[in-house]
């Protein structure tokens, strides 16, 4: 079945240090790939995206992820977190067939929460 | 940059009533609409599109007459939940693209009561 998964629930790491979220998905061609994040009671904000070409992504705020196309992940990363990086974090992706009927429908995993620790 | 605005952002209702949500697109058209629920530390669950001038497709197991979505412009749809009970207590967040695109600009959301 097609599936995006975000295998951390929550993360917690220092100020300053670096950050990897994860997120694995599951479908038969590369989708388009996107990571969001969402402060408390808010909306959803676009960190990056992944059509194609170059597979190592700059997004906004010093986030970065990377297609692995082997592994089929899209993993965010930041060098050094900041205590205003705690939020809830979502990877989504549509299906690249969405053209032959697929819809533009974002799907999201079930996201990880960033607990910053001063 | 595309810009989303979802009103109101918090409501209060009592059990039984129609609550109404807007959500419009200030600066670009929005051919399709998005329509989410996000239940307290869980994530989005897709509810319905909806495409300008068309009825909204929902999703398996979203209850058509309990959401009525409305897109009868490409600046506006509105959600509205007929006869809310408690567990429609939720937050719902919208969602609009331009025709076919990728470019998914979200809503603040709105936090529903129903007491």
């Amino acid at each position: 079945a097609q599936s995006v998964t975000q295998p951390d629930i929550h993360i917690t790491v220092s100020e300053g240090a670096s950050l990897e979220l994860r997120c694995n998905y599951s479908y038969g061609a590369t989708p388009y790939l996107f990571w969001y994040v969402q402060s408390p009671g808010q909306g959803l904000q676009l960190l990056l995206k992944y059509f194609s070409g170059d597979t190592l992504v700059q997004g906004i705020k010093g986030f970065e992820a990377e297609f692995k196309r082997s592994q089929s992940s899209f993993n965010l990363r930041k060098p050094s977190v900041h205590w205003s990086d705690a939020a809830e974090y979502f990877c989504a992706v549509v299906p690249s067939s969405r053209l032959t009927g697929g819809g533009n429908k974002l799907t999201f995993g079930t996201g990880t929460q960033l607990k910053v620790e001063l | 940059g595309a810009v989303v605005s979802q009103h109101p952002s918090r409501v209060i209702c009592k059990s039984g009533t129609s609550v109404k949500i807007e959500c419009r697109s200030l600066d670009f058209q929005a051919t399709t609409m998005f329509w989410y629920r996000q239940f307290p530390k869980q994530s989005l669950m897709l509810m319905a599109t909806s495409n300008e001038g068309s009825k909204a497709t929902y999703e398996q197991g979203v209850e058509k007459d309990k959401f009525l979505i409305n897109h009868a412009s490409l600046t506006l749809s509105t959600l509205t939940v007929t006869s809310a009970h408690p567990e429609d207590s939720s937050f719902y967040i919208c969602s609009a693209t331009r025709a076919g695109g990728l470019g998914y600009t979200f809503g603040s959301g709105t936090r529903l009561t129903v007491v």
